[in-house]
């Protein structure tokens, strides 16, 4: 059953912890992507990766790390240096065809993982 | 400032009738237009698409409509069901790629 697994679904963390978000996909898709969801807002890009060991910013990168050593999985680390981190994440993965054929990429989503600082 | 924009936060809607759900945009430059539904501690589903060079997608019951004149586009979903029930975004491309986001319509279908 392909899909995408966030994990924690929920996770609680102190005020100057670093905190690490999974995300797995078994779509073999080559594009995965990071948002976030707050309240009122549309979901913000915060880092995407087209590729393996490659990744770039989004629109609201402070605060927050990747890594993308497999393609299969794009972790995200939200740091103490993130001055707002309550938030909803959002994982996403796509294909790159649509985008090279004239249309876009459809971006599968995760279930999310909701993490509260205290 | 927000480059797509949903400007009803909710809409209510009785079952078999039609939800027509809005977004405006600011960027001449979006060029392919999506919709997602999203239920509550789920992900978002995608919907429907729609490029610019088309006014009209249709999908069984839903729907969407362009107007790159206006930056105007519009999800109509006919007939309603209490299952339509959910948070729908609405999201823009210039690249395929990246997209920007709407803060998002939810909708209560009412039985």
């Amino acid at each position: 059953d392909g899909g995408i697994t966030q994990s924690p679904k929920y996770l609680f963390r102190k005020e100057g912890q670093n905190v690490t978000l999974s995300c797995e996909q078994n779509l073999n898709h080559d594009a995965m992507y990071w948002y976030r969801q707050d309240p009122g807002q549309g979901l913000r890009l915060i880092y995407y990766s087209q590729i393996v060991n490659d990744f770039q910013k989004g629109d609201i990168a402070e605060g927050y790390s990747v890594s993308r050593e497999k393609k299969e999985s794009f972790p995200l680390t939200v740091t103490s240096a993130q001055k707002n981190p309550t938030a909803f994440y959002l994982c996403a993965s796509s294909t790159l065809q649509g985008a090279l054929l004239g249309g876009a990429n459809v971006l599968t989503f995760g279930a999310g993982s909701r993490l509260t600082v205290l | 400032d927000q480059q797509v924009k949903q400007n009803s936060p909710s809409l209510s809607v009785q079952e078999g009738r039609i939800s027509i759900l809005n977004c405006d945009y600011t960027n001449s430059m979006f060029d392919y237009f999506l919709w997602y539904k999203k239920y509550p501690a789920e992900g978002p589903t995608f919907l429907i698409s729609i490029s610019s060079i088309k006014d009209k997608n249709e999908d069984g019951r839903f729907t969407v409509f362009l107007n790159k004149s206006a930056k105007h586009l519009s999800l109509h979903i006919v007939p309603s069901q209490p299952g339509d029930s959910a948070v729908y975004f609405c999201a823009a491309t210039s690249t395929g790629q990246n997209f920007v986001f709407g803060p998002g319509t939810r909708l209560s279908v009412l039985p």
